[in-house]
């Protein structure tokens, strides 16, 4: 299956700053997708990047709070904007695998403080 | 809307104690049903992808089972590394890409 990098794979953050974070597959693919895991909970699709076409964000979510860039067909970024301690979260990126369903990352943790 | 509930929310079993997760799902035209594993602080590992009713998956001391409405993640016998939290999610028509997940089940078992 794909392996998946994330980085950074935790951060503590000061609330109004920004985050980006890199997620670096070691195959080309067409869709990279990001999640949010609040804590406690299950996870929740945040965006879908395709190459070469802006993101398309799911209800509840907006580029202006979650910049995403797919510059090529192994690697996404995902920013958290403007932080909050609401934010405050795992983020995974994902890619489908033919046989191996969806893979994860190993998430970043973030907390904002 | 497509919907996936997991029950329970936690099991605590002994070691070699047999037991089974379920996983409830609405969805428009099911394109698979997928199991995980997570870890605390980590991501979530693949373990099955079902596309049909009556199918069945097996991997080690896991075996995942499917019908119209639910999936079962039946554990037998399992060993202390088997504690993790069990995902269920499901891929439907309607959502190219999304999967909808439920909120877990988390398995403590003792040695």
């Amino acid at each position: 299956s794909a392996v998946i990098s994330q980085k950074p794979s935790r951060d503590i953050c000061q609330r109004g700053t920004s985050l980006t974070i890199q997620c670096q597959v070691d195959s080309q693919v067409t869709m990279m997708f990001w999640y949010r895991q609040q804590p406690g909970q299950s996870l929740t699709l945040i965006a879908t990047a395709n190459q070469g076409s802006e993101a398309t964000y799911e209800s509840g979510f907006v580029i202006d709070k979650f910049p995403i860039s797919r510059p090529n067909l192994t690697f996404s970024t995902l920013t958290v904007s403007n932080m909050s301690p609401e934010d405050s979260s795992i983020y995974l990126c994902s890619v489908e695998q033919t046989d191996y369903g969806y893979t994860f990352g190993s998430g970043t943790r973030l907390t904002v403080v | 809307e497509d919907q996936v509930t997991q029950s329970p929310e936690a099991l605590r079993l002994q070691e070699g104690e047999s037991s089974s997760l379920n996983c409830s799902y609405t969805v428009s035209g099911l394109r698979g049903l997928f199991w995980y594993r997570q870890d605390p602080g980590k991501g979530p590992d693949f373990l099955f992808t079902l596309y049909s009713a009556g199918e069945e998956k097996e991997k080690e001391r896991l075996k995942a089972t499917l019908t119209k409405k639910e999936s079962f993640l039946h554990i037998t016998a399992p060993k202390p590394e088997d504690s993790a939290t069990y995902l269920c999610a499901v891929h439907g028509s309607s959502n190219t890409g999304k999967l909808i997940f439920g909120q877990g089940t988390t398995l403590q078992v003792k040695p």
